[in-house]
């Protein structure tokens, strides 16, 4: 089974942190991918990323960046933490092609 | 670019009763579909997919969604649900060009509350 690792269930930060998020996976997929979860919005799109060192932008960027050193981890950080950041964080990886995508089981980060 | 509608935010529907959530997309491309469904407090989990072939998909937990291109729906259904049913089920969609295929496109999710 593909697994996908989430380093943090939940997460109590302050405002004007700096807040790293992690994820593993197992499955030696080239695409990983970063979503934030809020209620009535559904999942929302913050970076993904096809290959080590490379990433895109998705739907909702600002106040995110990300980090791919390694395939099998993709990082997302929040440089100066906001309380409009708090949020549930799911991380999701795919093979090229079919894409499905294949999540953790999320961090949900409050932002104080 | 691709869209998708969940026409309903929240089902309640009683245990052992038939319940369908529905799904309309909107693509100018030939697309993949997806149902994913999440649990409280965990990530999402791949209910079924449509990749080609039978339009009639069966998926995990007796759940099955019909593809239907000419309405442009995918449809979930299924014929008695349990207590343990109860959760949000989100509707995806993907370009099957493989172009620009990476992504998801999700819809907004419907609760479904299965009563005792």
């Amino acid at each position: 089974d593909v697994k996908v690792t989430q380093s943090s269930r939940y997460l109590v930060k302050r405002t004007g942190e700096k807040v790293f998020l992690e994820c593993v996976q197992d499955m030696d997929h080239e695409n990983m991918f970063w979503y934030r979860q809020d209620p009535g919005l559904g999942l929302r799109l913050i970076y993904f990323s096809y290959d080590v060192k490379m990433k895109e932008k998705g739907d909702i960027p600002e106040g995110y960046s990300v980090s791919r050193e390694k395939k099998e981890r993709f990082s997302l950080i929040l440089e100066s933490a906001s309380t409009n950041q708090t949020s549930m964080y799911l991380c999701a990886s795919s093979l090229t092609g079919v894409n499905i995508q294949y999540f953790g089981a999320g961090t949900r980060l409050s932002v104080l | 670019a691709q869209s998708v509608t969940q026409l309903d935010s929240q089902v309640p529907v009683f245990e052992e009763a038939p319940v369908e959530l529905r799904c309309n997309y909107s693509s100018s491309v030939s697309v993949y579909l997806f149902w994913y469904v999440q649990y409280p407090n965990q990530g999402l989990q791949l209910l079924l997919k449509y990749l080609s072939g039978s339009t009639l998909v069966k998926g995990i937990n007796g759940f099955e969604a019909e593809f239907n291109k000419s309405q442009t729906s995918f449809h979930l259904r299924k014929p008695s649900v349990h207590i343990s049913d109860t959760a949000e089920y989100f509707c995806a969609v993907s370009d099957s060009t493989g172009a620009g295929s990476y992504q998801l496109t999700f819809g907004k999710g419907t609760k479904l509350s299965v009563i005792p």
